[in-house]
């Protein structure tokens, strides 16, 4: 099955900084899923990714499908309070509607 | 909007209990989905179902059954609950396997097993 790696498992970060995490598979994909999960909350879609190179944004959040098709990087710029939550990425669904997740990414924004 | 709705947000129970997580979405999908979410460990999939009484188990079923009488409602059982299965629950639904279909996730069981 899929194998994937998420980096960092968690960063701690100064409002209005830049941060940038990243996940890398063990086979191609055609599709890179990143979702984002409030404190108590369940995950919820953030960005969805179809094609090797794509960038594609949502606010100040940027997510590339990387050129190997075997990683992903999700950018957040200038971080507010409310970026705080656990980032996941996820891989293509199987036939099943299956994903396969990271382990996540937990991101703490202080003031 | 899709709503994926589950019984409880907060469930304490001994351990032995019998415990029943429900969900329900309205959406009308024919798949879905429980997980489990341990710090570190990301979502791990315990069981889906792909129509009504149709089930299929996920990486790490032991422990667990579930129940899909109606195409709205996915149970997740735990016949005998321990310990190690504190945890929070996560219930997923979706339409289909297409890439464009993504999983719409409950706001999640915090389950304590005393």
């Amino acid at each position: 099955g899929q194998q994937l790696n998420q980096s960092p498992q968690s960063m701690f970060i100064q409002e209005g900084e830049d941060v940038s995490m990243n996940c890398t598979s063990s086979s191609i994909f055609n599709t890179w899923l990143w979702y984002k999960q409030d404190p108590g909350e369940g995950p919820v879609l953030l960005i969805a990714l179809y094609k090797a190179g794509e960038l594609t944004s949502n606010g100040r959040l940027t997510a590339q499908f990387g050129i190997t098709r075997k990683d992903s990087f999700l950018n957040i710029s200038a971080s507010i309070p409310s970026d705080v939550g656990i980032y996941f990425c996820a891989g293509p669904p199987d036939s099943w509607g299956k994903l396969q997740f990271g382990a996540g990414t937990q991101v703490v924004v202080t003031p | 909007d899709v709503k994926v709705t589950q019984s409880s947000r907060y469930l304490v129970k001994r351990t032995g209990e019998k415990v029943f997580l429900e969900c329900v979405q309205d959406m009308d999908h024919e798949n879905m989905f429980w997980y489990r979410q341990d710090p570190g460990l990301g979502l791990r999939l315990i069981y889906f179902s792909y129509d009504v009484k149709m089930k299929e188990k996920g990486d790490i079923p032991e422990g667990y059954s579930v129940s899909r009488e109606k195409k709205e409602r996915f149970s997740l059982i735990l016949e005998s609950a321990s310990t190690n299965q504190t945890s929070m629950y996560l219930c997923a639904s979706t339409g289909g396997a297409i890439s464009t279909d993504t999983q719409y996730f409950g706001p999640g069981t915090r389950l304590t097993v005393l």
